[in-house]
């Protein structure tokens, strides 16, 4: 079964530092990627996609993740945290099935 | 553009009421789909719709029943509501499957006791 792991359950950064959260999954032929970011009291938008090609892809609100076939991921990056990223974010994926989301990261900005 | 739209936005049910959650959707999407949000749990498909009068389940459809009798809408019903259904639902919409953006509602919180 198709399955998608983010190992790091709440991540606090402060405001203006890089951040790396990470997401592996499990499926055998190259599977369709997602991120989707979810603020409190709200349904999930999507920040990025991945479904073939360049293997570095960009997204909204500054993010980008990049797709490591050798390694099963799809971590996902920002070069400074503002303020207003603090939310809960969920890597998703597709082998031509409806989505299948991870547990989910916390992440939450400090001063 | 109204996007997904789903109501209610709260509901307290006693056990083994029943009750039906709406989506409606303005997008002309072929692909809509429930899912349920658990705290630490992600989110889990109950049922998901490839188009009017076709339903399917997902990974948790039990105790739930699902129809799509038109583009526009797709209902969940809970029969006989446990504590175990006690959970945030989202009602979502897509172009495509498996390739294409999930537009999601802003959540129905559902409270069993």
């Amino acid at each position: 079964a198709q399955s998608v792991t983010q190992p790091d359950i709440h991540i606090t950064v402060s405001e203006g530092a890089s951040l790396e959260l990470r997401c592996n999954y499990s499926y055998g032929a190259t599977p369709y990627l997602f991120w989707y970011v979810q603020s409190p009291g709200q349904g999930l938008q999507l920040l990025l996609k991945y479904f073939s090609g360049d293997t570095l892809v960009q997204g909204i609100k500054g993010f980008e993740a990049e797709f490591k076939r050798s390694q099963s991921s799809f971590n996902l990056r920002k070069p400074s945290v503002h303020w207003s990223d603090a939310a809960e974010y969920f890597c998703a994926h597709s082998g031509n099935t409806p989505l299948v989301f991870g547990k989910g990261t916390r992440l939450s900005v400090i001063a | 553009n109204a996007g997904v739209t789903q109501t209610p936005k709260f509901r307290i049910l006693k056990i083994g009421q029943s009750m039906t959650l709406q989506c409606t959707q303005d997008m002309n999407h072929n692909y809509m789909y429930w899912y349920r949000q658990d705290p630490g749990m992600g989110l889990k498909l109950i049922y998901y719709s490839v188009g009017a009068g076709i339903t399917d389940k997902g990974e948790v459809p039990n105790g739930y029943n699902v129809s799509r009798s038109t583009t526009e809408d797709f209902p969940l019903r809970l029969e006989l509501a446990a504590p175990s259904q006690t959970s945030v639902y989202f009602c979502a919409s897509s172009y495509g499957l498996a390739t294409g953006e999930l537009f999601f509602g802003e959540g129905s919180r559902l409270t069993v006791l």
